[in-house]
């Protein structure tokens, strides 16, 4: 059960977009729409911001989207603030009832 | 408001038996609409998902880790636990509890809405 693949870094100024990659297989990504996506600031537990690919928790502004494309998911953050400097990973249902989650992209906001 | 908090020693010897505890409030361990789980992460920030269970038995392992890793539950005491044997120290990370629907009416179905603000467990003699 290999980790999903994500860049390990990407960046971008305020007010730009940021598109973040999540690459899996057929047995993960590409066989469910059971996506979701984390953020992370430093020394804090991740915090849910997208789930079912494209579904946002109450409170996670529009700003964060998500999408799919074969074997690979996305994350696209609009508008870039300052708080959304931080550590983003991605996480997949999988076969056997299992989950993985992808290594991790840290997003600087220039 | 859930809350969820580890509990549990932060340094194990090798080769013994890493043992946590994840004390739940503002809501019930004993619904079929969630499972309780538990996710490390490693020094390098590396996620790995470990297992989850649910109040109705179903109960879910990281391949890599099943012949090790064991879940179970004190619906009495809302609380869940993990217990890990044989480690190395590979195993040294933070372990975090979670909350993750299971069903299509749970909130955030097949995703972790609420965390444990996690806990360092070291493994070193």
């Amino acid at each position: 059960q290999s980790a999903l693949t994500q860049p390990p870094s990407a960046s971008g100024s305020p007010g730009q977009s940021v598109t973040i990659s999540c690459s899996g297989t057929s047995s993960d990504v590409g066989a469910y729409d059971y996506v979701s996506w984390y953020q992370q600031h430093p020394g804090q537990a991740p915090k849910l911001i997208i789930y079912r690919l494209t579904m946002r928790p109450s409170g996670v502004p529009d700003r964060f989207s998500g999408s799919k494309s074969g074997n690979t998911a996305s994350l696209t953050v609009s508008g870039l603030q300052a708080e959304d400097d931080a550590y983003y990973y991605c996480c997949s249902f999988a076969d056997h009832n299992t989950l993985i989650f992808g290594g991790g992209t840290k997003l600087t906001v220039l | 408001q859930v809350q969820l908090q580890e509990s549990g020693p932060g340094q194990v010897r090798p080769s013994e038996t890493l043992s946590l505890r994840c004390a739940v409030s503002g809501g019930s361990v004993n619904t079929d609409d969630y499972y309780w789980g538990w996710i490390r992460q490693t020094p390098g920030g590396v996620l790995e998902w470990i297992g989850n269970l649910c109040s109705n038995g179903n109960k879910f392992y990281r391949p890599s880790l099943s012949s090790r890793v064991s879940l179970s539950m004190d619906t009495s005491r809302n609380q869940f636990s993990l217990s890990l044997t044989s480690v190395t120290a590979a195993d040294t990370a933070v372990y975090f509890c979670a909350r993750r629907g299971r069903t299509i009416y749970s909130d955030a179905f097949v995703a972790f809405d609420y965390w444990g603000q996690g806990l360092l467990v070291t493994v070193s003699s």
